[in-house]
């Protein structure tokens, strides 16, 4: 029932860079909303990573960041760490304003 | 900090009806500028946004097409709380479930779910 399309998993060696792509429609990233990354390890509370498509919340590394074009938006992590091996999910909305989120990508580090 | 703490049963059987509590500490229900939310994620369904409830000089709800019917989020202000009812609980309904803040604050987070409850597992089986 996920409504953004993100790809499975990823994965890259330590400090490499790796991107994650969040692809939605005209009716929920291409009409303008906001996207949100979020990261998540199974069992936790999942954690604000990027929000308004490119700001970090104080405390998150800046080997974050994350963009947002048309109807798609992107997370790159740089300099890939051990830690960074997670799930990630973007969160957008759509026009009746009901939060969506996408698929999820588990993050291998190598 | 802000915290929110969840409570509620694990194990609810099929027709009848899921209540979860969200306690909140280091902010209020009340707040103008935040909206508080249930989320759920299951295997099948991913990520499921349900429903919020928010203040804005009178309260507010709004919940996810698919749940409307059968949904109800209300706040608890003299205990700084809110809760989730989900009533004709299927299988289907099994998830683990999130309670969560979206802050649209001047100096938030345009409305991403900023805080998060650890989750309850709950099954939905006879």
């Amino acid at each position: 029932q996920s409504v953004l399309t993100q790809p499975p998993s990823v994965s890259g060696a330590p400090g490499q860079r790796v991107t994650i792509s969040c692809t939605g429609s005209s009716s929920n990233i291409g009409a303008g909303y906001d996207v949100h990354w979020y990261q998540h390890l199974p069992g936790t509370a999942p954690k604000l990573l990027i929000y308004g498509n490119n700001n970090r919340p104080s405390g998150v590394p800046d080997r974050f960041s994350g963009s947002k074009s048309g109807t798609s938006a992107s997370l790159a992590i740089t300099g890939l760490q051990a830690e960074d091996e997670a799930d990630y999910y973007c969160q957008s909305y759509d026009s009746s304003l009901s939060a969506v989120f996408g698929t999820g990508t588990k993050v291998t580090v190598l | 900090q802000v915290q929110l703490q969840q409570s509620g049963p694990g194990l609810v059987k099929p027709s009848q009806t899921l209540s979860l509590t969200c306690a909140i500490s280091g902010d209020s229900v009340s707040n103008n500028s935040a909206a508080w939310n249930w989320i759920r994620q299951s295997p099948s369904r991913g990520f499921q946004w349900l429903g919020k409830t928010f203040y804005r000089s009178k309260w507010y709800n709004d919940y996810e097409v698919s749940v409307k019917s059968r949904i109800g989020i209300n706040p608890d202000i003299s205990k700084n709380q809110f809760s989730l009812q989900l009533n004709s609980l299927t299988p289907e309904d099994t998830a683990v479930y999130y309670c969560a803040r979206a802050d649209y604050g001047t100096a938030g987070y345009r409305g991403a779910y900023d805080i998060w409850g650890r989750g309850t597992m709950v099954t939905v089986s006879s």
